[in-house]
């Protein structure tokens, strides 16, 4: 079984542009969270989705945004981008049959310049 | 709000001998699950072992166990017989279940080891 999906691997933008990221949850998994990962420090929370709804935000700015879609796959946006946005982006999934467990993703590299 | 600590940043030991990894968290539920995870270069986080706040029983997995001590807010991860592969940075990170669909998990800044052959 597939286990969770991001792309892209690596992307590098410019300060101003915006971005897409996306996430593919293992499959029967309905909640997908976002993470950030700046180099050198643990993972901080920015969203958590579940069966579509948004169930939790961290402290980030509106320029964050996030959805997830009817088969539960999920995007992340990022508008302004600014320097200190370039980290690691996690994403996880969870399902009912292991609650509270997260399975994560091999993440998305993103360097903006 | 909860927070997690990771006190040492970097440790390093001999293959095949035991080493200590530790955490204390800060918070107020009486009921959460604590985790350790290792990332790897790869970059993914694997999950390592699993704590249940109101089990007393230390979770134990193959070469993996931890000492809880809940009133002392305290989780140390115990690596048995190291392996090269084991080579990664290890997290603390902890959970609230409050409601299944809303679990922000909350990391420590974690521990890099190293196992030398």
């Amino acid at each position: 079984d597939a286990g969770v999906t991001q792309s892209p691997t690596h992307l590098i933008k410019t300060r101003g542009q915006q971005v897409t990221l996306r996430c593919s949850p293992i499959s029967g998994h309905k909640s997908v969270s976002w993470y950030q990962q700046v180099l050198g420090q643990g993972p901080q929370f920015i969203f958590q989705y579940y069966e579509k709804e948004e169930r939790g935000r961290g402290n980030f700015p509106d320029r964050f945004s996030a959805r997830q879609f009817p088969n539960y796959s999920s995007e992340l946006n990022v508008n302004a981008l600014l320097l200190g946005d370039s980290a690691l982006y996690l994403c996880a999934s969870s399902g009912r049959l292991a609650k509270n467990i997260q399975y994560f993703g091999a993440g998305t590299r993103l360097s903006v310049l | 709000a909860q927070t997690v600590t990771q006190s040492q940043p970097e440790m390093s030991v001999q293959e095949a001998e035991t080493v200590t990894l530790s955490c204390t968290y800060d918070t107020s539920e009486n009921n959460y699950y604590l985790f350790w995870y290792k990332q790897p270069p790869s970059r993914q986080m694997i999950l390592v072992i699993r704590q249940e706040a109101y089990k007393q029983q230390n979770a134990t997995e193959n070469r993996f166990s931890v000492n809880f001590q809940k009133a002392a807010k305290s989780f140390s991860l115990k690596i048995s017989d190291s392996q090269l592969g084991d080579t990664a940075m290890y997290f603390c990170a902890f959970t609230p279940p409050i409601n299944f669909g809303n679990e922000k998990l909350t990391f420590g800044t974690g521990t890099r080891l190293t196992i030398i052959p």
